[in-house]
């Protein structure tokens, strides 16, 4: 049974600085690694999606890297923004395009 | 593109009452998922529809929990009674296809969510 793992839980940070968020899933027989974003009372936005055979990914400030033979993943965030604020979910996709999420990382940035 | 409906937003009921959620995915698409978050927790899948049918309902307690995607376009998700720890969000998805054939998997669009809270 996959399970994913995210560290940590919870972050405070103050603007501007570079932050890293880490994931690890146990089995390593996946298609793709995405990473999403929670606003309280929204749904999930996709952010970056690593498909098995790709390293890394980059959107913007966010790039997300991934090792699939180690079952790791990162979302590095430079410098961080108040607007970045969120729950940032972590999910590996397994056979029938199933999704198992981690427990997140609440981030907070402050001004 | 609208992308997903849900309805309602907020939901509270008190245990053993039943509640039903309503899901309406982006137009076009094959799969359906519905999703429980407890809070703290990441989601978890109940059950995921391609067309009008069932392909994974593993981890939904069917004892309490039933859904159904009659026509393929829209879904219900129903729970009936409900316990406390229903207490969660319920997260609707739809992607274009499950993705079967393996390989690059499409991604999955989120609805805003049911949030139900069971007293």
């Amino acid at each position: 049974k996959q399970e994913v793992t995210q560290i940590p839980a919870a972050l405070s940070v103050p603007e501007g600085e570079n932050l890293v968020l880490n994931c690890s899933f146990t089995d390593s027989a996946i298609y793709n690694l995405q990473w999403f974003r929670q606003d309280p009372g929204k749904g999930l936005t996709s952010l970056l999606l690593i498909q098995s055979s790709q390293r890394e990914q980059t959107s913007g400030r966010l790039n997300a890297s991934l090792d699939k033979s180690s079952g790791r993943s990162t979302l590095y965030i430079a410098a961080s923004q108040p607007g970045d604020s969120a729950t940032y979910l972590c999910a590996v996709t397994g056979g029938g395009n199933k999704l198992t999420f981690g427990t997140g990382t609440q981030l907070k940035v402050e001004l | 593109e609208a992308g997903v409906a849900q309805s309602p937003r907020y939901k509270i009921i008190e245990k053993r009452q039943s509640v039903a959620f309503w899901c309406n995915p982006i137009s076009g698409h094959a799969t359906l998922y519905w999703y429980q978050q407890i809070l703290g927790q990441g989601p978890k899948l109940l059950i995921q529809f391609q067309n009008n049918g069932v392909v994974d309902d593993s981890q939904l307690p069917k004892d309490r929990f039933s859904a159904e995607r009659l026509k393929g376009v829209d879904s219900t998700l129903k729970i009936q009674p409900a316990k406390l720890e229903d207490s969660a969000v319920y997260l609707c998805a739809s992607s274009p296809d499950s993705g079967l054939a393996g390989g690059f998997q499409e991604t999955q669009y989120f609805g805003p969510g049911t949030r139900l809270l069971v007293l």
